[in-house]
């Protein structure tokens, strides 16, 4: 079976600090990957997708990063963090097409302090 | 454009009394149409899902959504809430975009279960 793996869960870091969010997917070969973020008391905003090794489509214009070095693993990044990049963010995969089901890792806290 | 409208931010229940948590959406074609649900300080996890087949669709826990064209809406229901039904519910229509689906999720509602 399918399995999802994110880290760290938590995170207090700096302002001006920089970031790493690591996803790495096991179980399936060429999924799509997502990152998510969920600010306090909102919806989820998708900010990155991948379909496949050094392809990366972003969704919104940010401070963050993202990377797909191997199949299964999705970095999102950043050099310098803002105190507006504080969130949950949550990394997802997907077998792709329009009814395709995303499933979602156990999400990053992140604090910028 | 395809968007999704949870119409409730927060629900309140008795235990033991049914759910019902609305969801209406929008869009130019048919539908996959998802409800996810986040306890605190956790991950998603898909309850149930509708692609076009059966337009009852059931789901984990009991749960269970109806696909209603007519109305274009796709509410949640259950007969009788316990108390570990308590989280955040969003409503999600997946978008088609190139090669990927992306999900638009709904603001989400937030179930509180009384004892």
């Amino acid at each position: 079976s399918q399995t999802i793996h994110q880290w760290p869960a938590t995170l207090v870091q700096p302002v001006g600090s920089p970031l790493s969010l690591e996803c790495t997917v096991e179980g399936t070969s060429n999924p799509n990957l997502y990152w998510y973020r969920q600010a306090a008391g909102r919806g989820l905003q998708l900010l990155f997708y991948s379909v496949g090794i050094g392809q990366i489509s972003s969704e919104v214009p940010q401070n963050l990063s993202a990377s797909r070095p191997q199949d299964r693993q999705f970095i999102l990044s950043s050099k310098k963090l803002l105190l507006s990049d504080s969130g949950f963010y949550l990394c997802a995969w997907g077998t792709g097409g329009s009814g395709n089901t995303i499933y979602f890792g156990e999400g990053s806290w992140l604090t910028v302090v | 454009a395809q968007s999704v409208t949870q119409l409730d931010s927060h629900v309140s229940v008795s235990e033991g009394t049914p759910v019902l948590l609305r969801c209406n959406y929008s869009s130019s074609y048919s539908p996959s149409l998802f409800w996810y649900v986040q306890h605190p300080n956790k991950g998603l996890q898909l309850l149930l899902k509708y692609t076009s087949a059966a337009t009852l669709v059931k789901g984990i826990n009991g749960f269970e959504a109806e696909f209603k064209k007519s109305e274009t809406s796709f509410h949640l229901t259950k007969p009788s809430a316990h108390m570990s039904d308590a989280a955040e519910y969003f409503c999600v229509v997946s978008v088609l975009s190139g090669n990927t689906g992306k999900l638009i999720f709904g603001q989400g509602t937030t179930l509180q279960v009384k004892p």
